[in-house]
């Protein structure tokens, strides 16, 4: 079935610990994101990548990076986790940079930082 | 600069009861809309959107939304709502930044249903 797996489901990590988020799409999109579900803050943008080789800071970027080496996989890496990135992560990807098509959504990655 | 607003952040309707759920946005110039509906534990999934054209989109799930400018408003609305549509409902409005443009979210909104 065509769409966007997130890897792992869920992760409780030490602060201070390194984690890479993962993200893999089968439907050749261009354009992939990684956006953080807080309560009461909605989604915010941390990073996106309009096409393989670049990659963009997003609305909440710090201590977060990502890479894209090509077009399925885009992880997300915690270099130093903290407790304020406890959080559901979401990954999402579109056809194309410009949103006309919408967003397609992985089924999120639940990560506790103790 | 953009942004989404979602109102509500809690609305409860009973079975078989209408519904409309408000979002109003702030852009420069016509954007793309949209809605998507999340159920607990779960991604988000498009509802439905708004690029242009008729003012009255339908989407998926019997759920239709209307584009009013003057208003800076893109409304959800459901004739009637069934107990399987308590969920959480996002609003959101692009493209921005960069070269190829975001999406921003709303807030949410989540929905319970009375039986």
């Amino acid at each position: 079935i065509a769409g966007i797996t997130q890897a792992p489901t869920s992760q409780i990590l030490a602060a201070g610990r390194r984690m890479t988020l993962r993200c893999t799409q089968d439907m050749r999109h261009n354009a992939m994101y990684w956006y953080r579900q807080d309560l009461g803050l909605g989604l915010r943008l941390i990073h996106y990548s309009n096409t393989a080789g670049t990659t963009g800071k997003g609305e909440v970027p710090d201590g977060y990076s990502v890479s894209r080496a090509n077009t399925d996989d885009f992880p997300l890496t915690l270099a130093s986790a903290v407790p304020s990135q406890t959080s559901v992560y979401f990954c999402a990807s579109s056809p194309q940079g410009v949103p006309n098509y919408g967003y397609t959504f992985g089924s999120g990655t639940r990560l506790t930082v103790v | 600069a953009q942004s989404v607003t979602q109102p509500d952040i809690h609305i409860t309707v009973s079975e078989g009861a209408s519904l409309e759920l408000r979002c109003n946005y702030s852009y420069g110039a016509t954007p793309y809309l949209f809605w998507y509906v999340q159920s607990p534990g779960q991604g988000l999934q498009l509802l439905l959107k708004y690029f242009s054209g008729d003012t009255l989109v339908q989407g998926i799930k019997g759920f239709e939304a209307e584009f009013k400018r003057s208003q800076s408003s893109f409304n959800l609305r459901k004739p009637s709502v069934h107990w399987s549509d308590a969920a959480e409902y996002f609003c959101a409005v692009g493209p921005y930044g960069g070269s190829q443009g975001n999406l921003i979210f709303g807030k949410g909104t989540k929905l319970s249903v009375k039986p």
